[in-house]
């Protein structure tokens, strides 16, 4: 199993749809979880951190569990705008950080 | 938070011929990552550039090829050496700040002839 594994997409879903991506990792132990977003030819930006069950930011909710190890993250009301990459990085646990990322999921929201 | 800039933001380059990239952040930090993501692509770690060591390179990255330098906590380089088309990608320096966050630099995108 690799280390993180999302479905590269693309998604495509009209404006105001709602969205969610999921994301497996393998290491059962890591602690803390990232989304980030990358738009094309531009470098990928942090959009949600996710340390115990969740995080809710507006449109945005990413969820954890642990016992399926898996994140997802959910998008409500799409807008234009969100279409992007999303990727999720799960950090190695113990010692040094080393963050793993997925390859990234495709969305595209159209008119 | 953490802002960092790379030079140059793109280059066209000869076959054969090296190319340093330049990252510099605005803050002291200690963990650096260099990546590389190729079109279409998620991003491969080249290595880790932790200041006052030897940079820890992943499988299929030797230092020959990719070296590294970090002299200060703000500033790192990587050199992409004796070029192929195949090294034509997009170059891109993390830094790791606050809970584990990770803070990307725009990226040089590199086209090899």
């Amino acid at each position: 199993r690799k280390e993180v594994e999302q479905d590269p997409g693309p998604f495509n879903v009209p404006e105001g749809a709602t969205v969610a991506f999921n994301c497996t990792y393998s290491n059962s132990a890591s602690q803390s979880f990232f989304w980030y977003r990358q738009d094309c030819r531009k470098e990928p930006k942090l959009l949600m951190s996710v340390y115990s069950s969740g995080n809710e930011d507006g449109r945005f909710t990413a969820q954890l569990n642990r016992a399926s190890q898996y994140i997802s993250l959910l998008i409500r009301d799409s807008k234009l705008s969100d279409s992007a990459t999303y990727l999720c990085v799960v950090p190695a646990s113990g010692g040094s950080y080393i963050p793993t990322f997925g390859r990234g999921t495709s969305l595209i929201v159209h008119p | 938070s953490a802002v960092i800039s790379q030079k140059p933001s793109r280059d066209i380059c000869q076959r054969g011929t090296s190319l340093t990239i330049q990252c510099q952040v605005d803050s002291q930090v200690t963990m650096m990552f260099w990546y590389r993501q190729q079109p279409g692509q998620s991003l491969t770690l080249i290595a880790t550039a932790n200041q006052g060591s030897e940079a820890t390179y992943e499988s299929g990255f030797v230092i020959d090829k990719f070296p590294i330098s970090r002299p200060n906590l703000t500033f790192s380089t990587l050199t992409v050496s004796n070029m192929s088309p195949e090294d034509s990608s997009i170059y891109l320096c993390s830094v790791v700040a606050g809970s584990n966050e990770q803070f990307f630099g725009p990226g040089t995108r590199l086209t090899v002839l």
